[in-house]
């Protein structure tokens, strides 16, 4: 197994243009977040998935963020209309539940920078 | 709500130096795990330890070492005799189900 990928790995966009981003978990891994982080700033919890089921989404993620896993599988993040402030770095992480609640250790991919114009 | 600080941006040291990095943390669960993080500029996070909140015993795991001290909600990390490719962001991290990061400490190992 290769890690967790995400595509594309930077991403330049016009503000007001969709983007699209893709994560590959571990394959045995059930569960995927998605994470954003900007500069100088540690990442900050955005959604995260168990199989297909979105079971949870922050305040940060507004109405025109949407995440998918069909199939719980890939997953992938979709900004509509972007605007400047969603310049980040997106993160995917996936995890293989722990028998205990909050002892997961993520492994994270290298992420997807996104710079807004 | 839950809260990790990491009061030092930037640390700087010459080979061989040992460094510490300070996390303090704020949460009301009884139970709760507590981790390190390491980012290195090609920007993958990667794991390094991971410490449960039943467990205030202080372990060394090659050159790492590790000081949780639950009076002071304190879980602090030692990298002895750094070496350059130590050079990286260390984050620290808070559990539930969803990981609090720390603002992170950039670590800059000078030969």
């Amino acid at each position: 197994d290769t890690g967790v990928s995400q595509d594309p790995r930077h991403k330049i966009t016009k503000r007001g243009q969709n983007v699209t981003f893709r994560c590959d978990p571990i394959s045995e891994h059930n569960r995927l977040y998605w994470y954003r982080q900007t500069l100088g700033q540690g990442p900050e919890f955005l959604t995260y998935f168990q199989n297909e089921a979105q079971l949870e989404k922050s305040r940060l993620l507004s109405d025109r963020f949407s995440a998918e896993r069909p199939k719980g599988s890939f997953s992938t993040l979709e900004i509509q209309r972007t605007e400047q402030g969603d310049s980040a770095m997106y993160l995917c992480a996936s995890s293989d539940p722990d028998s205990v609640s909050g002892a997961n250790v993520l492994t994270f991919g290298a992420g997807s920078r996104l710079t807004v114009l | 709500a839950q809260k990790v600080t990491q009061a030092q941006t930037e640390i700087s040291v010459v080979e061989k130096e040992d460094v510490t990095l300070d996390c303090v943390y704020e949460t009301r669960d009884t139970t709760y795990y507590l981790f390190w993080y390491k980012q290195p500029p090609s920007g993958e996070l990667v794991f390094l330890i991971r410490r449960n909140s039943f467990d205030e015993q202080n372990e060394i795991s090659g050159r790492y070492s590790w000081n949780f001290q639950k009076s002071t909600s304190s879980f602090n990390f030692t990298i002895t005799a750094s070496q350059v490719v130590d050079s990286a962001v260390y984050f620290c991290a808070l559990s539930g189900y969803k990981l609090s990061f720390g603002a992170g400490t950039t670590v800059t190992v000078r030969a």
